[in-house]
């Protein structure tokens, strides 16, 4: 089965920007045009942020932005807030005769 | 207001059965792919299964396929996530959530969660 790889931290100064980064390990992976990001404050329900790659649902702030290049997609926050601080979650689809859905291993995000 | 609402956390031994449950409201539930995701603390969050509660159409993660079954009644707009015999491994908590009318790419809103322990 792919496998999404993903930092296991992150940290930055409120106001700052981080990027996190998800890199697909196999050809269902690769240049997806289906790239989700989820936000997990810890027990709570995850968010969804980011879908298809760049495109935000409504009530997300554009403070939140996806890109892809490549095998790797990539999660940037701007303006770094203290609420921000949560795991961050890729995931890639693939279609249901491929492996389906897989989710990245999670990124710990500090503000410091 | 789209809501989906899951069942108690639940204690069980090894080798018990278990179905736990998720009610959406506020939208056509028949429509919407319904799944099931996994969160532990060794592995995260894992998807397990999908199905469209208006024909029942399943897929099951490679990961998950023959160890669990979903299933949904659009009468009480609700699905459901089976064990027929629980291991301690199982213990997790899962999370219901929505995909779209299309697919099942994204997952737009997600239930509160259910800790299911395992107890060997």
């Amino acid at each position: 089965q792919s496998a999404l790889t993903q930092p296991p931290s992150a940290s930055g100064s409120p106001g700052q920007s981080v990027t996190i980064s998800c890199t697909g390990t196999s050809s269902d992976a690769r240049g997806n045009d289906y790239v989700s990001w989820y936000q997990h404050h810890p027990g709570k329900a995850p968010k969804l942020l980011i879908y298809e790659v760049t495109k935000r649902p409504s009530g997300v702030p554009d403070r939140f932005s996806g890109s892809q290049s490549g095998n790797t997609a990539s999660l940037t926050v701007s303006g770094l807030q203290a609420e921000d601080e949560a795991d961050y979650y890729c995931t890639s689809y693939a279609g249901r005769h491929s492996f389906g859905v897989v989710f990245g291993g999670g990124t710990k995000l500090t503000v410091l | 207001e789209v809501q989906l609402v899951q069942s108690a956390a639940e204690v069980k031994k090894a080798g018990e059965s278990l179905k736990i449950s998720c009610k959406g409201s506020g939208y056509f539930f028949d429509s919407y792919w319904m799944g099931w995701v996994r969160q532990t603390p060794a592995r995260g969050l894992e998807w397990m299964a999908i199905i469209y509660p208006a024909d029942s159409d399943t897929t099951y993660s490679p990961s998950f396929q023959g160890q669990i079954a979903i299933s949904a009644d659009t009468s009480i707009t609700t699905a459901f996530l089976q064990w027929t015999t629980l291991k301690a491994s199982d213990t997790a908590i899962y999370y219901c959530v929505r995909g779209s009318t299309t697919g099942w790419a994204r997952f737009d809103f997600w239930g509160q969660g259910t800790l299911v322990i395992v107890s060997s």
